[in-house]
């Protein structure tokens, strides 16, 4: 059964400080992750991705680090703004390639 | 403008009503799929269509049904909705084509928040 607990997990970062959001993944044989962002009231929309033969890739103020020993998932958001405020979520492509396996997301709150 | 489009925004049911929920993408992705949203739950998967008549069930197919007639549509169907398919719904259609592991993600609708009462 579900082990989620009903409150999402949230982080509060200072306006212009750097926020890492952390993800535990479950398929080992996984080759491609996608980090999303949920404002309210819209759809998840897409940051940045990795492949799994990849440790870390680079967006704007976005960095995203895959360490596969662990199965973890991380995303730094650099000088943080109240606009990143939002649910991220972090998404594994299944073993066929064709669907994805979301996590259940962390909250982002920016302080002014 | 690229987009998944989903209507209605918003709907307030009865049980037993049947319902559809419509959504359409401009894109020509010939994959789509439909996930609920639930507090604590995150996003789960109900069905997903890989081209014109070709679907699948995802993790939580119970209670839905979906068509896929063309390659832009691909409606959400409650034959008889119940109280615990109050949810958040959202579609989403990707590149994505059979064998190619490309790096393909989703492009989302904007949601539909059914309350079944």
């Amino acid at each position: 059964g579900e082990s989620v607990g009903l409150h999402l997990p949230t982080l509060s970062v200072q306006e212009g400080d750097n926020s890492i959001i952390n993800c535990a993944y479950s398929n080992s044989a996984s080759d491609y992750f996608i980090w999303y962002k949920q404002e309210s009231g819209k759809g998840p929309q897409f940051i940045i991705d990795i492949r799994s033969n990849m440790d870390k890739r680079q967006g704007q103020r976005v960095t995203v680090l895959l360490n596969k020993t662990v199965k973890h998932l991380s995303l730094q958001i650099a000088a943080t703004q109240p606009g990143d405020s939002a649910v991220y979520f972090c998404a594994e492509r299944d073993d066929y390639g064709q669907n994805f396996v979301f996590g259940p997301g962390t909250r982002l709150s920016v302080l002014p | 403008e690229a987009q998944v489009t989903q209507n209605p925004r918003y709907l307030i049911t009865v049980t037993g009503k049947k319902l559809t929920v419509t959504c359409s993408q401009n894109m020509n992705h010939e994959y789509m799929s439909w996930y609920r949203q639930d507090p604590g739950l995150g996003l789960r998967q109900i069905y997903y269509s890989m081209n014109v008549e070709v679907t699948d069930k995802g993790d939580v197919p119970e209670g839905y049904k979906v068509s896929r007639k063309e390659k832009r549509n691909f409606p959400l169907i409650l034959e008889s909705p119940s109280p615990n398919q109050t949810s958040l719904y959202f579609c989403a259609s990707s590149l994505f084509t059979p064998g190619d592991r490309g790096n393909y993600g989703y492009t989302f609708g904007s949601g539909t928040r059914l309350t079944v009462v």
